[in-house]
């Protein structure tokens, strides 16, 4: 039990779908991530929220629409997606450390089991 | 900028062989280097870190020690077994400032009995 989890599990979808994929943690941190798993390339960050706050956004395409109500819950809305999105989605939660001027220091992240999506 | 080149898999070995998969970085500073792993149908659970350089973290058998000279932290077992297949990835992390984790591609390691 990582303390992190996702859903839906696995998910199908076509270009013209719009669905969205949930994260939850129960580890009390207070940052999380959206993470891309494709296959043969490094893990994508995609997105960062500190505090609710969104803080990277690594140029990723306006078809992915994150959202983060809570320092608990983040989600991942997808719409008019391509199957080169096919991939798999790993949400991730930490804490954050020191403050310094460059900003915050991030601490070791948990990861969540994924959302395999197909996008058709 | 930060990157982490890993050696290319899959990597194949015998129940109890010795697994070396390397690990090479390049990063401003002094970043925090890491190991995760990922089993089959999971997410990435953390399997090792080292903080500064000579440092070497340990779990499950494993090891890698921060080598600042070679800008390495090449991952190491004496006798693997077959629950170790999995895929490895190595990161790192600036020790301050706003960036979270920079990945490798990955090493898919197969132990077969």
């Amino acid at each position: 039990e990582t303390g992190v989890t996702q859903t839906p599990r696995h998910l199908v979808m076509g270009m013209t779908n719009k669905k969205s994929l949930k994260c939850e943690q129960h580890l009390g941190h207070n940052a999380m991530y959206w993470y891309k798993q494709s296959a043969k390339k490094p893990l994508e960050l995609m997105f960062v929220y500190n505090f609710k706050e969104q803080t990277e956004n690594n140029s990723v395409p306006s078809r992915f629409s994150p959202e983060c109500p809570n320092s608990s819950h983040l989600f991942l809305h997808l719409h008019t997606l391509q199957p080169e999105d096919s991939a798999l989605y790993l949400c991730a939660s930490s804490t954050l450390g020191a403050q310094s001027d460059e900003g915050s220091s991030y601490n070791e992240q948990f990861f969540g089991p994924g959302t395999r999506l197909t996008v058709l | 900028g930060n990157s982490v080149t890993q050696m290319e898999g899959p990597v194949t070995l015998s129940e109890e062989a010795f697994l070396t998969i390397n690990c090479t970085y390049t990063a401003t500073g002094y970043p925090s280097l890491f190991w995760y792993v990922q089993y089959p149908g999971e997410g990435l659970q953390l399997l090792l870190k080292a903080t500064k350089a000579d440092d070497k973290g340990s779990n499950k058998g494993f090891e890698a020690t921060y080598r600042k000279e070679t800008t390495s932290f090449h991952l190491e077992k004496g006798s693997v077994q077959v629950s170790d297949s999995a895929v490895y990835f190595c990161a790192l992390r600036r020790n301050s400032g706003n960036t979270p984790l920079v990945f490798g591609k990955g090493t898919r390691l197969s132990v077969i009995a």
